[in-house]
């Protein structure tokens, strides 16, 4: 069974401080994993997302994240987070056949003046 | 830009009254699901759909829940008798295929009372 784990469950950085969120995964196969943010009482915007390739993936918003297969991990990072990255951030990993996502129990950020 | 379209955004109703939560995937895309999200909680898998079938489940899409895709374009959740748990924020999510990404809805927000 796949499943996802976010060591954090919150997180407070200075502005223009970076940031990493870690998340590591449990899946029998070649992993898909996703980062998401919501906003409070907001819907999932998908920051981004590794599906084969280059392990190193670059999103929305300045956001990066890398594959690391040996680790299970795939940890989102920032080099300078901004007030409005405050929310909660949610890793996920895909299923290859039927397609669903199961995700990880989510970051809330808090981003200090 | 596609999107996927979820009504009402706010649904509030009495504990036992069935109650139909409504999605428009995105046009061309085969494979549907719903997500739900208990307030403060991580977002957990319903189900998944394609071929005009149930695809997978999880333990929560009990004998209570049905979905549905009446025609061409929406993609319906149907609490039977609903309960004062199943109060939550219901995503919708659709995707081309599975080894492509899940474009999900803002969300309808069940309140049971």
């Amino acid at each position: 069974a796949q499943s996802v784990t976010q060591p954090d469950i919150h997180i407070t950085v200075s502005e223009g401080a970076s940031l990493e969120l870690r998340c590591n995964y449990s899946y029998g196969a070649t992993p898909y994993l996703f980062w998401y943010v919501q906003s409070p009482g907001q819907g999932l915007q998908l920051l981004l997302k590794y599906f084969s390739g280059d392990t190193l993936v670059q999103g929305i918003k300045g956001f990066e994240a890398e594959f690391k297969r040996s680790q299970s991990s795939f940890n989102l990072r920032k080099p300078s987070v901004h007030w409005s990255d405050a929310a909660e951030y949610f890793c996920a990993v895909g299923n290859t056949n039927a397609g669903k996502s199961t995700f990880g129990d989510g970051t809330t950020l808090t981003v200090k003046p | 830009e596609p999107e996927v379209t979820q009504t009402p955004s706010h649904q509030v109703t009495q504990m036992g009254q069935e109650v139909i939560l409504r999605c428009v995937p995105i046009s061309n895309h085969l494979y549907f699901y719903w997500y739900r999200q208990i307030l403060g909680q991580k977002v957990e898998f319903l189900v998944s759909f394609y071929n005009n079938e149930i695809s997978e489940k999880s333990e929560i899409f009990d004998d209570q829940f049905s979905v549905e895709r009446p025609d061409g374009s929406n993609f319906t959740l149907k609490i039977r008798s609903t309960k004062l748990e199943d109060s939550a924020m219901y995503f919708c999510a659709s995707r081309l295929d599975p080894r492509s990404e899940a474009f999900f809805g803002q969300g309808t927000r069940l309140t049971v009372v």
